[in-house]
């Protein structure tokens, strides 16, 4: 069974960091792309960032671009989403996906609020 | 950025009655591989999304036959035959053939 388990979410001020990360079972991970997909409060989906298999190549959306950074740890099977500078505009679901595969983890909240 | 755009917003549909969601992209989603870049997903109330539709018009597995994907370039449509309770919830298109990839704003579907 495909499993992307998150952690990491929570509360944070606004200025402040925060890292995700995200737990693969159940398929190969090295074949994937990884990708990041949020969602604020009653509003729709927006992509974040991806990574490549090898995490050579590594792409966000401009909102995110100098504060966010993806990584992956192919040997631990994870995937991670370092937040920084952190804005009210950042709160939301955040997923772990391979949207191409319908591989998606549960979501895990982000708060940025003082 | 590629920009989505969905219509209608929402839906209310009677069970057993059709339903149709039109997804037009602000540039053409074929890519010269011969694949159109062009994805539908349903988000039911607190789940992820769920994929039912993959280039353009190809099922993914498990998703019934009522839902079909059409279109072609620019436009796009998702069409159920025969709307059921289950089918209610938020549906996106999304674009993949360029970064950053970008979504519809959703189409709420509800039963009458």
């Amino acid at each position: 069974e495909v499993q992307l388990v998150e952690s990491g979410g929570g509360l944070v001020q606004p200025g402040g960091s925060l890292t995700l990360s995200c737990a693969a079972s159940g398929f190969t991970f090295t074949t994937y792309w990884m990708t990041w997909v949020r969602q604020a409060p009653g509003k729709g989906l927006e992509w974040v960032a991806n990574i490549k298999q090898d995490g050579s190549e590594k792409y966000y959306v401009d909102s995110v671009k100098g504060r966010f950074t993806v990584s992956r740890d192919n040997a631990k099977r994870s995937v991670y989403l370092q937040m920084n500078s952190l804005r009210a505009e950042d709160t939301a679901v955040y997923y772990c996906a391979v949207p191409g595969v319908d591989f998606w983890g549960h979501g895990i909240l982000v708060t940025v609020s003082s | 950025d590629i920009v989505m755009t969905q219509t209608p917003l929402s839906l209310s549909v009677t069970p057993g009655q059709p339903a149709s969601i039109s997804c037009k992209s602000s540039r053409s989603l074929l890519e010269s591989d011969g694949k159109t870049y062009l994805y539908w997903y349903l988000q039911k109330p607190g789940q992820p999304p769920h994929l039912l539709i993959y280039e353009l018009s190809n099922r993914f597995s498990g998703v019934p036959d009522r839902f079909s994907g059409s279109g072609s370039g620019t436009d796009f449509t998702l069409k159920i035959s025969r709307v059921e309770a289950e089918d209610v919830g938020v549906y996106y298109c999304m674009q993949s053939i360029q970064l950053p990839w970008t979504f519809g704003q959703g189409t709420k579907v509800e039963i009458k």
